[in-house]
């Protein structure tokens, strides 16, 4: 049974730092591409980042790049989100999730997401 | 960037109702479009890939459709259960995107 369990939400200050991990099983974690998508209060589905499987390499929206890093064990089976320079504009619930396959990149598995807060 | 712009926003619905929603991409996607359910204070769940390939353990009255750049997401007999916003999804090229959520009460 696949699992994907986020956790490393909270609250913090704009400015301030944070990183969210997101353990899995279930899968061959290595060959898989995985994704953060977050979702604002009461807003719609937002991709953040993914890193691709198969020593792939790693994609940013333009909202985030630069500021938030997207990295991955695969010894761990988990995946990893170091969001910097926090802004209020990135509250929001961070979901992980499981592309189907390189060539099939849509979103099979999500887990239950942790909600990050950027607030003084 | 390519932009999905659903239709409605928000549908009330009476069960046993037939719902349409609409996914309009602002570019050539293929059929690289998927439909999520999202129910409250749940996580999003695949409901159909590649534009009308159903999943498993998905319900038969949930299908999908393509014509061009629209998309269409249809619930047959809609069931009280089927409360939820549903999200389409773009794959055919980074940024990964959304659609804005269309969002189906029951009446």
């Amino acid at each position: 049974e696949v699992k994907l369990l986020e956790s490393g939400g909270g609250l913090v200050p704009p400015g301030g730092s944070l990183r969210l991990t997101c353990a899995a099983s279930g899968f061959m974690f290595s060959n898989y591409g995985l994704s953060w998508v977050r979702q604002a209060p009461g807003k719609g589905l937002e991709w953040v980042s993914t890193f691709a499987g198969h020593g792939g390499s790693a994609h940013y929206a333009d909202s985030v790049r630069g500021r938030f890093t997207i990295s991955r064990d695969n010894s761990k089976n988990t995946l990893y989100l170091q969001m910097d320079n926090l802004r209020a504009e990135d509250t929001a619930i961070y979901f992980c999730a499981k592309e189907r396959a390189a060539a099939d990149p849509y979103f099979d598995y999500w887990g239950q997401g942790t909600l990050v807060t950027v607030s003084s | 960037e390519i932009v999905l712009t659903q239709s409605p926003d928000f549908q009330s619905v009476t069960p046993k109702e037939k719902v349409t929603i609409t996914c309009r991409a602002s570019q050539s996607i293929g059929s690289n479009l998927h439909w999520y359910q999202q129910k409250p204070d749940q996580s999003p769940k695949l409901l159909i890939k590649y534009a009308s390939q159903s999943i498993s353990g998905v319900p038969s009255r949930f299908s999908g459709s393509r014509s061009g750049t629209d998309f269409t997401l249809t619930i047959n007999s809609l069931e009280a259960e089927d409360a939820a916003t549903y999200y389409c999804h773009q794959s055919s090229s980074l940024p990964w995107t959304f659609g804005q959520g269309t969002k189906v009460e029951i009446k």
